[in-house]
């Protein structure tokens, strides 16, 4: 069955520091995501993407985040300079259609510490 | 915000239907309704969506009343593998909206 693979899936940074989380979402789908979940909390979306830009984005989502399809396979999500309030688990998603035309498929996630 | 209101916690016994309420009085004719749980941690898992009529496929049932307040998903046959934190989200169908709006869900716990 095909899968949205997450790496790495534990990434631990220094405050300030820059960091890239990967994914490799399923390879015939066009809509692509990420999504945070601080620990106990609920799972929030940040950013979608579709035809390399931004379609949608929320206000979590400001000018520290950044989001690339740098080839034909993978999906970034770039921090610029970490915070400690950063620290959360990172989801990336991909679908066939946009705008809930097709389901989500999440990956197992990032693992993001900031010290 | 979310749009849907489900019991925080439940039971079921293993082998038992579990049956999981949401309810959504203000949902809109566009709006479908989605649930998708999540395993511990692991990423949100879809289960199935629909409109107003109930739908069935291989991991659930969704029953939708018919103002379309309400639903109910159904596993039928739980397992322990079922336990998870399933998510109820109400949702409109159209290009540029892109966003699952996640609550807190209902944990449910399956008993062996």
């Amino acid at each position: 069955e095909p899968e949205v693979t997450q790496t790495p899936s534990h990434q631990v940074t220094q405050m300030g520091q820059e960091v890239i989380l990967r994914c490799v979402p399923i390879s015939n789908h066009l809509y692509f995501y990420w999504y945070r979940q601080i620990l106990g909390q609920k799972v929030e979306f940040l950013v979608s993407f579709y035809n390399n830009e931004i379609s949608e984005k929320s206000e979590i989502f400001d000018d520290q985040f950044s989001v690339e399809r740098p080839d034909g396979s993978n999906f970034t999500l770039k921090i610029r300079s970490t915070k400690l309030e950063d620290s959360a688990m990172y989801f990336c998603a991909s679908s066939e259609r946009g705008g809930g035309l097709s389901s989500e498929f999440f990956g197992s996630g990032t693992q993001l510490s900031v010290l | 915000d979310a749009k849907t209101t489900q019991p925080p916690s439940m039971d079921c016994a293993e082998g038992r239907a579990a049956n999981l309420p949401c309810n959504h009085s203000t949902i809109s004719g566009n709006e479908y309704v989605y649930w998708y749980r999540q395993i511990h941690s692991q990423g949100p898992q879809y289960i199935i969506h629909g409109l107003k009529n109930n739908e069935t496929n291989e991991m659930a049932s969704l029953i939708i009343t018919e103002d379309r307040k309400s639903s109910t998903l159904i596993l039928p046959h739980a397992t322990l593998r079922d336990t998870a934190v399933y998510y109820c989200i109400v949702r409109p169908i159209y290009f540029g909206n892109e966003k699952l709006t996640f609550g807190t869900g209902t944990r449910l716990t399956i008993i062996p």
